[in-house]
């Protein structure tokens, strides 16, 4: 029982460097979503899913890209990493009106 | 801004003790959750309440549900050190997008 795999679970970069996150779920959910979360201002969420094809902006969308080109997997790109991105991550999926399952995260750090 | 806020942020009490850990917003929201987090790992589910004024029961967990659906507040009686985690409140929207609390970290000392 896998649930939510996010890969990888830490990573160091410098400034100005690229970076994908990938986030696999199976269990067939709709919605996907990825947050960051931060001292003192628990999960906020930068992007999420509705379905295979479909991506939109949540409440922190800048400096992230990402892309849900097949239904199991919803990858966050970092185009040109910044400090203030150094956080966990955490992606989740579900489906309406549900609960969601998230992932173990991943710690980042930019230098 | 934040949309939902939880009081207190830290708490740390002694083993058996009682807490009440509140979740507040000037929203409503269709549905609200309740998740504990442990260190290195996602947050997971302890509870969904949907209708207002809803009360549910987990053991030593209780969860209420406003009448107005805008706050929740969730009580431990007779707290153990394996209730320590950080606690998260998350509000449903109607079209799929949850707003997360600013989380209640509890610490139970032996």
């Amino acid at each position: 029982n896998a649930g939510v795999t996010q890969t990888p679970k830490f990573r160091v970069l410098k400034t100005g460097q690229s970076m994908t996150l990938l986030c696999a779920q199976d269990m067939n959910h709709e919605y996907m979503y990825w947050y960051r979360q931060d001292p003192g201002m628990g999960l906020r969420l930068i992007h999420y899913s509705v379905g295979e094809g479909t991506t939109a902006k949540g409440e922190v969308p800048d400096g992230y890209n990402v892309s849900r080109l097949k239904k199991q997997n919803f990858l966050l790109g970092l185009e040109s990493a910044a400090p203030s991105q150094t956080s966990v991550y955490f992606c989740a999926s579900g489906v309406p009106n549900q609960p969601q399952h998230f992932g173990d995260g991943t710690r980042l750090s930019i230098l | 801004t934040q949309l939902l806020e939880q009081s207190p942020q830290f708490l740390s009490i002694q083993e058996g003790e009682n807490l009440t850990v509140y979740c507040n917003s000037s929203s409503v929201f269709s549905s609200l959750q309740w998740y504990r987090q442990e260190p290195g790992e996602g947050p997971v589910l302890l509870v969904t309440v949907v209708t207002g004024g809803e009360v549910k029961k987990l053991k030593r967990l209780t969860f209420q549900f406003g009448d107005a659906r805008k706050d929740s507040s969730l009580h431990i009686t007779a707290a153990q050190t394996g209730d320590t985690g950080l606690y998260l409140c998350a509000g449903a929207a109607s079209w799929g997008q949850f707003y997360f609390g600013t989380g209640t970290s509890l610490t139970v000392i032996p």
